[in-house]
């Protein structure tokens, strides 16, 4: 059964830090890993998705990377700000059963001016 | 730009009361889920559909319901609300063809309150 995790479970930074957010899962065998913020209270919006086959894919400011064969995906943020203070989720799609999702409980990034 | 709208952001209601949580998506979608939300538990998925009048039980489907009667529409019951039903729901869809290599679209999610 897949399993996703993601530490930390918080994180504090000073605007202006690069950082990264780490999310591993225990097999390997995947369609793809996506990457989500969600602000409190609301729902969930797709940040980036990367395939099995890509080793990373950039979108603005953010960079995440997979490795597969670890098990292991990070997502970089460049020169953080206060905006993006939210709660960063990674979910992996499984092969061999019905391609569900299943997601990490999270890291709540807060970002200090 | 796929948009997955829940009609209702905040809900109180009563134990024993009947809940429908409505989720509609303007994309032709013919995937769509609902999760519910809880600290420290994460994502957990309640029901899916892959087509009209088409359901499957997810994870936690016990005290759930669904209907999807029509294509872009896919609702929740909660035909007896209880207070362990209160939490964060969240639909989501995508589209049949990019199920193993797409992006999951969400709504904003429905907070649940039972007293």
């Amino acid at each position: 059964k897949q399993e996703v995790t993601q530490i930390p479970a918080a994180l504090s930074v000073p605007e202006g830090e690069n950082l990264v957010l780490n999310c591993s899962f225990t097999d390997s065998a995947i369609y793809n890993l996506q990457w989500f913020r969600q602000d409190p209270g609301k729902g969930l919006t797709s940040l980036l998705l990367i395939q099995s086959s890509q080793r990373e894919q950039t979108s603005g400011r953010l960079n995440a990377s997979l490795d597969k064969s670890s098990g292991r995906s990070t997502l970089y943020i460049a020169a953080s700000q206060p905006g993006d203070s939210a709660t960063y989720l990674c979910a992996v799609r499984s092969q061999g059963g019905s391609e569900k999702l299943v997601f990490g409980k999270g890291t709540k990034l807060t970002v200090n001016p | 730009d796929v948009k997955v709208t829940q009609s209702s952001r905040y809900l109180v209601k009563r134990t024993g009361e009947k809940v429908f949580l409505e989720c509609v998506q303007d994309m032709d979608h013919e995937n769509m889920f609902w999760y519910r939300q809880d600290p420290g538990l994460g994502l957990r998925l309640i029901y899916f559909s892959y087509d009209v009048k088409m359901k499957e039980k997810g994870d936690i489907p016990e005290g759930y319901s669904v209907s999807r009667e029509k294509k872009e529409r896919f609702s929740l019951i909660l035909e007896s609300a209880s207070t362990n039903q209160t939490s964060m729901y969240l639909c989501a869809s995508i589209r049949r063809l990019d199920a193993r290599t797409g992006e999951l679209f969400f709504g904003e999610g429905s907070r649940l309150t039972v007293l």
